[in-house]
């Protein structure tokens, strides 16, 4: 079945300790997206890739970084310099043409020691 | 400013009641996509309708119907006979110029049986 696999789904890390979170998706989707979801706050765009070997930041992607050398992979690093890392983690794609309809992971909660 | 309010946080109501999720947008786009998505407890979200600013009229599909006006600038989603499958988070999102999206904080759905 196509969909998208973010891993893991539950991280404890200590503080000061880089973490990655895996994004991969057999969609055949150009465009994918990283965002970040706390209590009352929605949904908060970190990351996109339009296509391979590109990305831009969203609107919080200071502490966070991110590499797109496949299409099908999109892996969020969340450096030490996140200040509040604690959070849920959403990666999504988008399909050429189909404006604003994102496919999502299940998401990986982050939970910072 | 573009921004997405949704000021019911939480909604509870008992199984085969109608409910109406409120979604207040602000723009200065002339052309602009409005998009309810849906957010089970498994941690996904599911894209439930994309609205262009241009189509006014109402949508009805199954048990869900959404009623877009411009002129109160509310996209409002209400789900008749509610059931406890419909139990999840509601996000309300606009589709900025620049082709990201901006989610509303959410609403909180609890169905009782």
């Amino acid at each position: 079945d196509g969909g998208i696999t973010q891993s893991p789904k539950y991280l404890f890390r200590k503080e000061g300790q880089n973490v990655t979170l895996s994004c991969e998706q057999n969609l055949n989707h150009d465009a994918m997206y990283w965002y970040r979801q706390d209590p009352g706050q929605g949904l908060r765009l970190i990351y996109y890739s339009q296509i391979v070997n590109d990305f831009q930041k969203g609107d919080i992607a200071e502490g966070y970084s991110v590499s797109r050398e496949k299409k099908e992979s999109f892996p969020l690093t969340v450096t030490s310099a996140q200040k509040n890392p604690t959070a849920f983690y959403l990666c999504a794609t988008q399909r050429e043409g189909r404006v604003g309809e994102l496919f999502f992971g299940e998401g990986s909660r982050l939970t910072v020691l | 400013a573009q921004k997405v309010t949704q000021a019911q946080t939480e909604i509870s109501v008992v199984e085969k009641e109608d409910v109406t999720l409120d979604c207040v947008y602000e723009t200065r786009d002339t052309t602009y996509y409005l998009f309810w998505y849906k957010q089970p407890p498994s941690g996904e979200l599911v894209f439930l309708i994309r609205r262009n600013s241009f189509d006014e009229q109402n949508e009805i599909s199954g048990r869900y119907s959404w009623n877009f006006q411009k002129s109160t600038s509310s996209f409002n989603f209400t789900i008749t006979a509610s059931q406890v499958v419909d139990s999840a988070v509601y996000f309300c999102a606009l589709r900025r110029d620049t082709g990201k999206l901006i989610f509303g904080q959410g609403t909180t759905l609890q169905v009782k049986p």
